[in-house]
């Protein structure tokens, strides 16, 4: 089974400051590990993903993640917030050993990012 | 014009009554799914198709049903809704890799009196 973990319901943060959004997950084999930003009244947009190689990942908007295997986890990053970053944030999980199953997304219950001018 | 459309937008209607959601993708993928959103609780998966004849439940069947009548057409089914069916729906899209993203619609948010 797989299982993903959004710890904080919402993050507040100034603008220009720095921004994490948290995220842990659980599967038994390989993970493909994902980003999701949704606006209001929107679908979700992809951000990033980490597949393999590199575990800093950079994505769309400026936003980068960072893998780390031992602890389990997949944090998003911005350097330097705006307000326009203001959103609900998804990380979503795929077990790449699972099979068939495999093309199954496990999404976390998301993140409410408020960015404060 | 949007990758992934889907009708109607927003949907009101009674308890009992049968609702159909449709979604219709011009990305040319294989892969198609139905989840809905519920406050609090995230993305929940309710089928997905890999391909006109393969349909598959996910974690929350019970009370919907699917059909994927081309390769670029998936609806969903309430047969008799129930208020707690009330949700904002969306349909998805995935490319054949396992590593690829799942591409959203912008959702139906259905309500049910």
């Amino acid at each position: 089974a797989q299982s993903v973990a959004q710890p904080e319901d919402q993050v507040n943060v100034a603008e220009g400051n720095p921004l994490t959004v948290k995220c842990t997950y659980s599967v038994s084999g390989n993970p493909y590990l994902f980003w999701y930003v949704q606006y209001p009244n929107r679908g979700l947009q992809f951000l990033l993903k980490y597949i393999t190689g590199d575990n800093l990942v950079k994505g769309s908007y400026g936003f980068e993640a960072e893998f780390n295997k031992s602890q389990t986890s997949f944090h998003l990053k911005k350097p330097s917030a705006l307000v326009s970053d203001s959103a609900l944030y998804f990380c979503a999980v795929r077990d790449m050993d699972s099979g068939a199953g495999s093309y199954q997304l496990t999404f976390g219950k998301g993140t409410k990012l408020s960015v404060i001018p | 014009d949007a990758d992934v459309t889907q009708t109607p937008r927003n949907r009101i209607t009674k308890t009992g009554k049968r609702i159909m959601l449709e979604c219709s993708q011009t990305k040319g993928h294989d892969r198609m799914y139905w989840y809905r959103q519920d406050p609090g609780l995230g993305l929940r998966l309710i089928y997905y198709s890999f391909d006109v004849k393969d349909i598959n439940k996910g974690e929350i069947s019970d009370g919907y049903s699917v059909s994927r009548q081309a390769q670029a057409k998936f609806s969903l089914s309430l047969e008799s809704a129930i208020p707690n069916q009330t949700a904002l729906y969306f349909c998805a899209t995935g490319g054949r890799g396992v590593n690829q993203p799942q591409h959203f619609g912008d959702g139906t948010r259905l309500s049910i009196l």
